[in-house]
């Protein structure tokens, strides 16, 4: 099976843009997870969507979105860039059993001028 | 809500020696526990996974890990280094059904093999 894709790989925007990246899924995963990760404060949970719906949130301002499609594929935005929003986006996907692991995908970096 | 600690923010070992990374979690309820580890410029790949069980749980790269519930740790172990294992190791917790697809990480631990 192929992994967890996501696009671009790596993204440069400056303060004030909006930016939308791309996470699919491994076949078959109903779950698409999205994390934020810096230098600073680490692997931090952005959002879960399952069945095109958010199931679970983090702690986030509302600038940052998302949104899941009916092919599992998700969409994450971020509106109003700021330079602290500077970090690698992470997907991971899983099956939705009780017990089930979350693959993850290589990343977008994205960097705000 | 649960958070993970990980005792060790940078470990710098010679090959050969034995690794032990620490990791406990804070949550009064059952858990799946979780090692990933980030090799430089790669992506987060699973070592190895607790979900129920045998507490002693065999990953791969002969990685290997052991749940202690009273002490609410999953510490990492490997008997034997190798310089190939220099990467970020990252103790991951989620809370099982409607809560699997919201992990919380620690804040991960750089391991540094001297050849």
């Amino acid at each position: 099976k192929a992994g967890v894709t996501q696009t671009p790989r790596y993204l440069i925007k400056t303060r004030g843009q909006q930016v939308t990246l791309s996470c699919s899924p491994i076949s078959g995963h109903r779950s698409v997870s999205w994390y934020q990760q810096t230098p600073g404060q680490g692997l931090q949970f952005l959002f879960e969507y399952f069945s095109e719906t958010q199931r679970n949130k983090g702690n986030f301002p509302g600038r940052f979105s998302g949104r899941q499609f009916s092919n599992s594929r998700s969409e994450m935005n971020v509106s109003t860039l700021e330079l602290g929003d500077s970090a690698l986006y992470l997907c991971a996907s899983s099956t939705d059993r009780p017990a089930d692991t979350q693959y993850f995908g290589p990343g977008t970096r994205l960097t705000v001028l | 809500a649960q958070s993970v600690s990980q005792h060790n923010h940078h470990v710098i070992l010679s090959e050969a020696a034995s690794l032990e990374l620490g990791c406990n979690y804070s949550y009064g309820g059952t858990v799946n526990l979780f090692w990933y580890v980030q090799y430089p410029g790669q992506h987060l790949q699973l070592l190895l996974k607790y979900f129920s069980g045998d507490p002693l749980v065999k990953g791969i790269k002969g990685f290997e890990a052991e749940f202690i519930k009273s002490k609410f740790s999953f510490n990492l172990r490997k008997p034997s280094v190798q310089w190939s294992d220099t990467a970020e190791y990252f103790c991951a917790v989620n809370v099982p059904n409607t809560n699997a697809g919201k992990s919380t990480f620690g804040d991960g631990t750089t391991l540094t093999v001297k050849p």
